[in-house]
């Protein structure tokens, strides 16, 4: 079955340590987006990617950085200057990004927790 | 700017209909997008609409007024498993990405 993956479902990391989430389609998408969501609020896009080895910033990439390696894989680094890295994290992805009506697939999420 | 306004919460019963309202005032308009996301869960796609009028698919349906900057999703015959989160989204312009509104928890009680 096709479809997006993120591990860890659940992630603990101590204050000044960098931290990688994974994310991982195999539904041939060329678009793949990272977004933060806090409790009781929308998605905000931290990164998105439309090819391989090219990505854009979205509206906080502070304290983040991406990878595109693979058109399969984004992987999102949390980085020890993210002043608040508490947040539920969301990896999506979608066919053409250039496309109006092609909505975005999203993996089960990550919930990272900084002690 | 870009601004979604919805709802913050919304309570509704069994079998019961619920409309629920998302404005927005983009600097483009190129579609918008219902999701239910369960609590803890990931968003899932409900629909779309880029034209003024009425989306229906089942229990659900979604309309447009471009005008007005305004959309609503209808949920039909209400069941437990419609307890959700649901978050509207709009494409600003052909190439952009998606601006998230805050979503609205609707709650559907026995």
């Amino acid at each position: 079955d096709g479809g997006i993956t993120q591990s860890p479902k659940y992630l603990f990391r101590k204050e000044g340590q960098n931290v990688t989430l994974s994310c991982e389609q195999n539904l041939n998408h060329d678009a793949m987006y990272w977004y933060r969501q806090d409790p009781g609020q929308g998605l905000r896009l931290i990164y998105y990617s439309q090819i391989v080895n090219d990505f854009q910033k979205g509206d906080i990439a502070e304290g983040y950085s991406v990878s595109r390696e693979k058109k399969e894989s984004f992987p999102l680094t949390v980085t020890s200057a993210q002043k608040n890295p508490t947040a539920f994290y969301l990896c999506a992805s979608s066919k053409f990004r250039d496309r109006t009506n092609n909505e975005q697939f999203f993996g089960p999420g990550t919930r990272l927790t900084v002690l | 700017g870009q601004n979604i306004d919805q709802p913050t919460e919304m309570t509704a019963t069994e079998g019961a209909i619920v409309q629920i309202n998302c404005t927005y005032q983009t600097s483009g308009f190129n579609g918008l997008f219902w999701y239910q996301q369960h609590a803890g869960e990931a968003p899932t796609f409900l629909s779309y609409n880029v034209l003024d009028g009425l989306e229906e698919k089942g229990r659900f349906s979604s309309f447009l007024s471009r005008s007005k900057g305004y959309s609503y999703l209808l949920l039909k015959e209400l069941q437990m498993k419609d307890s959700a989160s649901y978050l509207c989204a709009v494409r600003a312009r052909y190439g952009q990405n998606f601006v998230f509104g805050p979503g609205t928890r609707l709650s559907v009680l026995p």
